[in-house]
């Protein structure tokens, strides 16, 4: 069965911590892997695509990597606005639907 | 780009009663998804669209649900029959074949 896994399901961190949040996902056949931002009372925000193993993506203060089983969501020095709630979702090779994690939610105490 | 719009933000109701959300996506994009979010969880798929054909549906989705896009524009989901359980955050979000999808912020759907 296709499953996605976040961890932790949240996380404190003082300003300029950095951290890491993981999504380790058991699919039939990977066809991407997205990270999304959540605030409260709002549709996710789409942050990076990831297609294959080894690939990278910056933005700001976040950086996803990707392997095999697994994703990574590098926070760099994060600052309060960085306080959402991170998404990781996947496409299967076979079909069209995509599989969301519970996601992890990140504060940022000043 | 306008983004991904969708109405009422809010809706409250009474069990039993039929509900109707809209949705409307980025003009040039044709493929359209609709999910439910309840608190603590990540979206859980519903449906999709490709311009008017719906081509998956999630086997979770009872056959009160149904939704439409009619011209390959807009497009609606309505529960008929609501329940307690339906209960939740309705999203939409819209994107051109094989890339990212963007959301709409939802339609909260209160069941008294």
């Amino acid at each position: 069965e296709d499953q996605v896994t976040q961890s932790p399901e949240a996380l404190r961190l003082q300003e300029g911590e950095s951290s890491s949040l993981n999504c380790s996902y058991t699919v039939s056949g990977l066809r991407g892997l997205f990270w999304y931002r959540q605030d409260p009372g709002k549709g996710p925000e789409f942050l990076f695509t990831l297609y294959s193993a080894g690939e990278e993506k910056e933005k700001e203060r976040l950086k996803a990597t990707l392997t095999k089983k697994e994703s990574f969501l590098h926070i760099t020095a994060p600052k309060p606005e960085d306080s959402a709630t991170y998404l990781c979702a996947v496409q299967i090779s076979t079909g069209n639907q995509f599989y969301f994690g519970t996601g992890t939610s990140l504060t940022v105490i000043p | 780009d306008t983004g991904v719009s969708q109405d009422p933000r809010h809706k409250i109701t009474k069990r039993g009663q039929n509900v109707t959300f809209r949705c409307d996506p980025i003009s040039e994009h044709n493929r359209l998804y609709w999910y439910r979010q309840t608190l603590g969880q990540g979206p859980e798929f519903l449906t999709y669209f490709q311009n008017e054909a719906q081509l998956e549906k999630s086997r979770l989705l009872s056959d009160r649900f149904s939704a439409e896009r009619p011209k390959g524009s807009f497009s609606t989901l309505e529960i008929q029959r609501t329940e307690q359980g339906d209960s939740a955050m309705y999203l939409c979000a819209s994107s051109p074949v094989n890339q990212p999808q963007h959301f709409g912020d939802g339609t909260r759907l209160s069941i008294l």
